[in-house]
């Protein structure tokens, strides 16, 4: 899998929007780029995912640069529960998805009430 | 709805004695099986995927075996555990083998070897 870059930690307040940036610039035309959190002491979860095109669930939104070299995960307002470790990973068509997902060290996402 | 079960929560064993941790999905068929293990203050590694019964791949050498008896249940074993082996073990599945589907993750065992 391509190689993503993370700032190691951000701060927010709470009920305001969140941008957690991720640099991809060596993303090949067939990555997906993916993203998860891990709560404290929880598995991961999937958050959203996308590969052209800007994307939104009920989660979050995923914007992505024209160029695909990087991505913005929008958390649209922060809440005490979003505080979590944030993981921006890109999977890709040739590899077939079953050999897992590779994670970084992701971004701790600390939110003040 | 597809569920993921992973037992026990948290685990102390001694050095030397064998693991056994167990993962089993609902709600879905063939899915792709993956274990997950992470180091206290460390990122989370990949240990073992499953694409069926019977097939396993190892992404690390290591003190560890996987096994899957039967199409929605993995297995994580050890014979002999020792201190290195503590953390945080996490099961995965996924639907299919294209990275335009999302893995889920169980709850996780915490290990602990004393």
């Amino acid at each position: 899998d391509a190689k993503t870059t993370q700032p190691n930690s951000m701060e927010s307040n709470e009920e305001e929007p969140v941008h957690l940036p991720c640099n991809h610039s060596t993303i090949s035309g067939t990555d997906y780029i993916h993203w998860y959190r891990q709560l404290p002491s929880q598995g991961p979860e999937y958050v959203i995912h996308g590969l052209t095109s800007n994307v939104n669930n009920r989660m979050a939104s995923l914007a992505i640069a024209e160029d695909r070299k990087s991505s913005t995960l929008i958390l649209h307002r922060a809440t005490l529960r979003d505080a979590a470790v944030y993981y921006c990973i890109l999977r890709d068509v040739t590899g077939g998805g079953a050999d897992g997902l590779t994670f970084g060290k992701g971004t701790h996402l600390i939110i003040q009430p | 709805s597809q569920t993921i079960h992973q037992w026990p929560a948290t685990l102390v064993q001694p050095v030397g004695s064998p693991l056994s941790l167990e993962c089993t999905v609902e709600g879905t068929s063939n899915p792709n099986l993956y274990w997950y293990r992470q180091a206290a203050g460390r990122g989370l590694q990949l240990l073992f995927y499953s694409v069926g019964i019977g097939q396993i791949s190892s992404e690390v050498p290591q003190n560890l075996s996987a096994s899957r008896p039967q199409d929605r249940q993995f297995i994580l074993s050890s014979k002999k555990l020792l201190l290195s082996d503590s953390g945080f073990y996490l099961c995965a599945w996924s639907a299919a083998l294209h990275p335009n589907y999302g893995y889920t993750f169980g709850s996780g065992t915490r290990l602990t070897v004393v």
